[in-house]
């Protein structure tokens, strides 16, 4: 089955800066890879996402950026406010099954 | 608009004990899931259904069983409550197709003692 390693587990930026996180998946037949964002006591909403024919994609401050070849991709915030203090899920899935298998997470903190 | 809802919120169970975790959508949506979500270890599927009368498994079903009679109901039944089963339980739901937004309910804290 697909494996979802996600890094780092924590990440601390000043607010201002930018936060990347970074994700390998191990299943070369996964094509489909969202993030979501966990704010504390809150549900998982998804931010972004990204399909395996697009090298890139960008929705305002957010971008996430997929390398098919190395198997990986990454969550590119810029311009981090205090609202982007939250945890961050990766996760990869395919387009012929249903299930899509989340990365371990990364709790961002952004300090005023 | 009520989404996808859980219940109960907070529920502390003896070892042994059996419960079932509650879960409803009123979108419509053929595809539900459950997951754990335990430190460091990210969200874990448990089950999932495609629709009503279909259920599957995911990475970790053991101590956990579903059904799906209808649409709009996924209920997770824990058989005999262990401590490893303490965690914080997400049931979600979206349209067919992976590419469809995922709408989480707002979780079950579950604590086995």
């Amino acid at each position: 089955g697909e494996n979802v390693e996600q890094h780092p587990s924590t990440l601390s930026v000043q607010e201002g800066d930018s936060a990347v996180i970074k994700c390998t998946y191990s299943d070369s037949a996964s094509n489909y890879f969202p993030w979501y964002k966990q704010e504390l006591g809150k549900r998982p909403q998804l931010i972004i996402d990204i399909r395996s024919n697009v090298g890139e994609k960008k929705d305002q401050r957010i971008a996430v950026t997929l390398n098919k070849t190395a198997k990986h991709f990454s969550l590119h915030i810029t311009e981090t406010q205090p609202e982007d203090s939250a945890v961050y899920f990766c996760a990869a899935g395919n387009f012929g099954n249903e299930k899509l298998t989340f990365g371990t997470g990364t709790r961002l903190t952004i300090i005023p | 608009n009520a989404g996808v809802t859980q219940t109960p919120k907070f529920q502390v169970l003896k070892t042994g004990q059996s419960m079932t975790l509650q879960c409803a959508q009123d979108m419509n949506h053929e595809y539900m899931s459950w997951y754990r979500q335990d430190p460091g270890m990210g969200l874990r599927l448990i089950h999932y259904s495609v629709g009503a009368g279909i259920t599957d498994q995911g990475e970790v079903p053991n101590g956990y069983n579903v059904s799906r009679s209808t649409t709009e109901d996924f209920p997770l039944r824990l058989l005999s409550a262990a401590p490893s089963q303490t965690s914080v339980y997400f049931c979600a739901s979206r349209r067919q197709g992976i590419q469809a937004e995922a709408f989480f309910g707002q979780g079950t804290r579950l604590t086995v003692v």
